[in-house]
């Protein structure tokens, strides 16, 4: 059974550019969770998909946005780069219960210059 | 809201030592999980330990949801025990995963 997929696995961007990172689920996982960690803030939970749908949301800017597709990939947009985005971004599956397992891809390595 | 708290944030074992990470949350919670991340970046999903105590290879967990704390104990520990090992736990309002600062653990060769 395949993991988590996250690409790309690095990404240099500059200050106002955009990026969309993706992740594809362990198959027949329904629910996909986004989480940002840096050195100064530690894990923090971006959002939640469920089915195609936000089911939760972390207290982030609107600049950080994603969406789920019907295969349940899911992808992470940042629009108007900041230098404190840079971090590691980090993508969960599970099936979607409050019980269930996460289970995390590599994560993509973003820095912003 | 919920804080929760990992002690020590630091430690440095030799190998084959024992050692026990603990997990304190202000509150009662629900599905407290354990996760270990390498040096890579990778997390893996230790344990999900709501209540009791589980046990997989040399690794165990303990939660007493009661008083508000949760034990994990690695024995004969490797160099590939190294890394941060996180506890988290789901918040019931909104499912949105709450994470410990993380213990980092070396352990030397």
């Amino acid at each position: 059974k395949a993991g988590v997929t996250q690409t790309p696995r690095y990404l240099i961007k500059t200050r106002g550019q955009q990026v969309t990172l993706s992740c594809s689920p362990i198959s027949g996982h329904r629910s996909v969770s986004w989480y940002q960690q840096t050195p100064g803030q530690g894990l923090q939970f971006l959002f939640e998909y469920f089915s195609e749908t936000q089911r939760n949301k972390g207290n982030f800017p609107g600049r950080f946005s994603g969406r789920q597709f019907s295969n349940s990939r899911s992808e992470m947009n940042v629009s108007t780069l900041e230098l404190g985005d840079s971090a590691l971004y980090l993508c969960a599956s599970s099936r979607g219960g409050p019980g269930e397992k996460l289970f995390f891809g590599s994560g993509t390595q973003l820095s912003v210059l | 809201g919920i804080q929760v708290e990992q002690s020590p944030p630091d430690l440095i074992l030799q190998e084959g030592a024992n050692s026990t990470l603990r997990c304190n949350f202000s509150d009662s919670v629900n599905n407290l999980q354990w996760f270990h991340q390498n040096p890579w970046g990778q997390l893996i999903n230790l344990f999900y330990i709501p209540s009791g105590t589980k046990q997989n290879g040399r690794l165990s967990a303990t939660t007493v949801a009661t008083e508000r704390y949760s034990l994990l104990y690695i024995s004969s520990s490797q160099t590939t025990d190294s890394g941060v090992y996180f506890c988290a736990f789901r918040s019931d309002s909104n499912y949105q995963l709450i994470w410990g600062a993380g213990t980092k653990l070396i352990i030397k060769p």
